[in-house]
């Protein structure tokens, strides 16, 4: 079935480190991609998405590019911030349901 | 209203007691979800509505859990006889788009926590 896989935490970083988080997806057809976030005390929140593939998301500087050759969709910063510790959720979009991932838990430090 | 309201935010409950866990949607929302999110865990599909019309209920973990949306804008999850494994955090998330192919918006969520 539809699922997603994202990798495993918590990470820990220093403030102005590169961030990867991978993520990998199963699915038949054609998805829409998604990162959420999930800060402290919040609700999840969009943070990007991308809807074909080849497409790459962006916001608040994170970046994914949706790529089918290998159903990857990780989620990349080049420079974290402390504002950045929260818990991240790779999700697919089949069309008649979300799948999240596990979420990866990220902390940066000063 | 501005986002997704759920109440209560926190509830416990004793082993064998109902409850009751309301999601006020985005306004002019037509689809509304409701997941389930264990500790450490993504959240997990229980159903999903559009309108007042229960299309996709196949996530609720057994007939103790019912859901309903009378009036196609609140809804309310109810779980019967509630047992330590529905601790959980129920979220709920409403969307625009008919098709789900569009952003979720979620509620902060109602923390359950059953004893």
């Amino acid at each position: 079935g539809d699922s997603v896989t994202q990798m495993e935490g918590p990470v820990t970083l220093s403030e102005e480190a590169f961030l990867t988080i991978n993520c990998t997806y199963t699915a038949t057809g054609y998805p829409s991609l998604f990162w959420y976030v999930q800060y402290p005390g919040e609700g999840l929140q969009l943070l990007l998405k991308a809807t074909k593939a080849d497409d790459k998301g962006s916001n608040k500087g994170f970046e994914a590019t949706y790529r089918k050759e290998t159903t990857s969709f990780h989620l990349e910063k080049g420079s974290v911030q402390v504002s950045d510790s929260a818990v991240y959720f790779c999700a697919l979009n089949t069309g008649n349901q979300f799948y999240f991932g596990t979420g990866t838990s990220l902390t940066v430090i000063p | 209203g501005a986002g997704v309201s759920q109440s209560p935010r926190y509830k416990v409950a004793k082993r064998g007691q109902d409850v009751a866990l309301r999601c006020d949607p985005i306004s002019g929302h037509v689809s509304l979800f409701w997941y389930q999110q264990a500790l450490g865990q993504g959240p997990e599909f229980l159903t999903y509505f559009q309108n007042e019309a229960q299309l996709d209920k196949s996530g609720l973990p057994s007939d103790r859990f019912f859901a309903e949306r009378p009036e196609g804008s609140v809804s309310t999850l109810k779980i019967q006889r509630t047992q330590q494994e529905d601790s959980a955090v129920y979220l709920c998330a409403s969307t625009s788009e008919r098709l789900n192919t569009g952003e979720l918006f979620f509620g902060e969520g109602s923390r359950l926590t059953v004893l």
